[in-house]
């Protein structure tokens, strides 16, 4: 049964850069039938996916977060992560990490999901 | 970005009671819709994709319908267990975006 699970700082700096790594069990990030996401889950906004990749390294971004997200996926250690900079107040939240479903558009549904990390911005 | 509406925001039911959640699109997502439960504190957890599929393991009470712009999720025979908050997503275009939520409650 494939398994994720989210790992980074709870708390983080406004101005500052987020890192988070999603370990994965079970299963293999190389697998092509699938692609590695994140989204995040903030108590007014809501859920807003916020990027995907491939293992073979096609990405695609959130055009409203664009310019501020990096995803990589990391192999030799089963894991995929997302650096988001230039962090404020909105984007405390609760970020999941999922697979997707590979398909011709990249878009699908996610599963499973991650337990969640919750990042709260602030000095 | 298309938007995506539910109706209602939330609900109280007894068990037993039939329950029905709507998921419109802003514009039409063909069968691009899947449905989510989610519990407090807990992770989404998928139950319907491709607007009526059924996701492994998840009870027959569950259903979907719907196509073009509008959608339906409806449980059969409400149980203690599904008392939860439920999610629509649409993956017809990116970005992929999310309804803002059904929360079912008990009477």
């Amino acid at each position: 049964q494939l398994r994720l699970q989210e790992s980074g700082p709870g708390l983080v700096r406004p101005s500052e850069t987020l890192s988070l790594t999603c370990t994965v069990s079970g299963g293999s990030v190389r697998r092509s039938s699938y692609y590695w996401a994140w989204i995040r889950q903030a108590p007014v906004k809501g859920l807003e996916w916020i990027a995907s990749m491939y293992y073979s390294g096609r990405t695609s971004y959130n055009a409203a977060l664009k310019g501020r997200i990096t995803i990589s996926v990391d192999a030799s250690k089963n894991q995929f992560s997302l650096n988001l900079t230039s962090l404020t107040a909105a984007d405390t939240a609760v970020y999941y990490c999922v697979r997707g479903l590979a398909s011709g558009s990249g878009l699908n549904w996610f599963d499973p999901w991650g337990q969640g990390s919750l990042v709260t911005v602030s000095s | 970005d298309i938007q995506m509406t539910q109706s209602p925001s939330s609900l109280s039911a007894s068990v037993g009671d039939r329950v029905t959640i709507t998921c419109r699109a802003s514009q039409s997502i063909g069968i691009n819709l899947h449905w989510y439960q989610q519990k407090p504190g807990k992770a989404p957890k998928l139950l319907i994709y491709e607007a009526s599929r059924l996701q492994t393991g998840v009870p027959s009470s569950f259903s979907g319908s719907g196509a073009g712009t509008d959608f339906t999720l409806t449980i059969s025979s409400l149980q203690l267990e599904d008392f939860a908050t439920y999610f629509c997503q649409q993956s017809d275009s990116a970005p992929q975006t999310f309804g803002h939520g059904t929360k079912v409650e008990l009477k």
